[in-house]
């Protein structure tokens, strides 16, 4: 079975200070990774993947992410934050096979402050 | 740019009502899903459907549950009798064949409420 586990469900960052949202994973299969933006009362936006290729990734609006396998991690980052960057950020694997369901993480929410 | 459309955006319905949600996909994607998301938690898998037929089906997915695809553009997800914790977000993705390549485009989600 695979499972996400997102640390901080809020975080805050100042305008133009560096965001980092950290995302672990389980999988027993190589997996596939992804982050999912979510505005209020709007639906999923993928923000970037991480299929195999590189192990940094980089995404709409900045954000890349990096695969490290020895920490079973695949953490958020964009250097400078913007207003428009407050959203629920979510974390998801898939597996290789079958169906590619994506399984989420609880979700960060992300305040930027002035 | 193509997108996937669910309709209503909101429906409130009574305990025991049946109630229809409905997306229709990108028109060239073959893999469709459900999830749900009960305010305040996580996106869930509810059912993934390819090739006409339920592929995969989470716990939540009980007998109260069905989907059909019941025409060449349109797929929908079937609660029977709904229950109180039925209230979420429903959203609907789908996804081109072919493995790992392709993403899922989520639509902007039906909030149903059960009153």
């Amino acid at each position: 079975a695979q499972s996400v586990t997102q640390l901080g469900s809020h975080v805050s960052v100042s305008e133009g200070a560096l965001v980092l949202l950290r995302c672990n994973y389980s999988s027993s299969v190589p997996p596939y990774l992804f982050w999912y933006v979510q505005y209020p009362n709007q639906g999923l936006q993928l923000l970037l993947k991480y299929t195999s290729a590189a192990t940094l990734v980089k995404g709409i609006n900045g954000f890349e992410a990096e695969f490290k396998k020895s920490e079973t991690s695949f953490h958020l980052t964009k250097p400078s934050a913007h207003m428009s960057d407050a959203a629920e950020y979510f974390c998801a694997v898939s597996d290789r096979f079958g169906n590619e369901k994506l399984t989420f993480g609880t979700g960060t929410r992300l305040t930027i402050i002035p | 740019e193509p997108e996937v459309t669910q309709t209503p955006s909101h429906q409130v319905t009574q305990m025991g009502q049946e109630v229809i949600l409905r997306c229709v996909p990108i028109s060239n994607h073959l893999y469709f899903y459900w999830y749900r998301q009960i305010l305040g938690q996580k996106v869930e898998f509810l059912v993934s459907f390819y090739n006409n037929e339920i592929s995969e089906k989470s716990e939540i997915f009980d007998d109260q549950f069905s989907v059909e695809r019941p025409d060449g553009s349109n797929f929908t997800l079937k609660i029977r009798s709904t229950k109180l914790e039925d209230s979420a977000m429903y959203f609907c993705a789908s996804r081109t064949p072919g493995t790992g390549n392709t993403e899922a485009f989520f639509g902007q989600g039906t909030r149903l409420t059960v009153v």
